[in-house]
């Protein structure tokens, strides 16, 4: 199937230790996505990559390092993780041609983090 | 910054009612506006969207309407199902250091009862 996906599906980690979400899409799109959704649903973007470039970084603590091998993968490594890590991390993607501002994004089942 | 306002939850609805579920947005520009949705232990999925000042979107018997005069990008729908029960988010597109950055409302959950 043609989709966003993202592993592991639940991560539960304890304080410290560093972790790694991986996504992966296969719709052929050039810009990708990490957005976290908090406890009351709020969704935010944290970075966009396209071509495997980083354009979007909102301010998100330098604990977070998201690495893009290729067009088609965009990993999230978090470092020395804290309770208020914990959320949905959701990987997405668009393609990024003409007007762009319409363009749909895709998005991944999402991880939940359990930061214990 | 662009930001997005959505009614606050939760939504509680009999099935075959009428929904709406009111959002409004700031922005600088002209922003596309959009409805996602969030089913139960999912990723979200894009329910329709407007591109322009007096578009419709539809899908699945929801509407909405892009108002630039009042900011508006309401979701309807005339009548509900129970598989409606999600939680609904309204967006607009900006465009940031030449990227498309959705900013999201706060999310409705829509329940309904049979």
């Amino acid at each position: 199937d043609t989709a966003v996906s993202q592993t592991p599906k639940y991560l539960v980690t304890q304080m410290g230790n560093d972790k790694s979400i991986k996504c992966e899409q296969n719709l052929g799109h050039d810009t990708m996505y990490w957005y976290k959704q908090d406890s009351k649903k709020f969704l935010k973007i944290m970075f966009s990559y396209n071509n495997k470039e980083l354009i979007i970084n909102e301010t998100v603590p330098n604990r977070f390092s998201p690495k893009s091998p290729d067009k088609a993968h965009l990993n999230l490594h978090i470092n020395s993780l804290e309770l208020g890590d914990s959320a949905v991390y959701f990987c997405a993607s668009s393609q990024t041609t003409g007007a762009i501002s319409y363009n749909e994004q895709f998005f991944g089942p999402g991880t939940r983090l359990t930061v214990l | 910054g662009d930001s997005v306002t959505q009614m606050e939850g939760p939504v509680t609805l009999s099935e075959e009612a009428f929904l709406t579920i009111n959002c409004t947005y700031t922005a600088t520009g002209y922003p596309s506006l959009f409805w996602y949705v969030q089913y139960p232990g999912e990723g979200l999925q894009l329910l329709l969207k407007a591109t322009k000042a007096d578009d419709k979107g539809s899908n699945k018997g929801f509407e909405a309407t892009y108002r630039k005069e009042t900011t508006s990008f309401h979701l309807e729908k005339g009548s509900v199902q129970v598989s409606d029960s999600a939680v609904y988010f309204c967006a607009l597109s900006d465009y940031l250091q030449g990227a498309q950055k959705l900013v999201f409302g706060q999310g409705t959950r829509l329940t309904i009862n049979p």
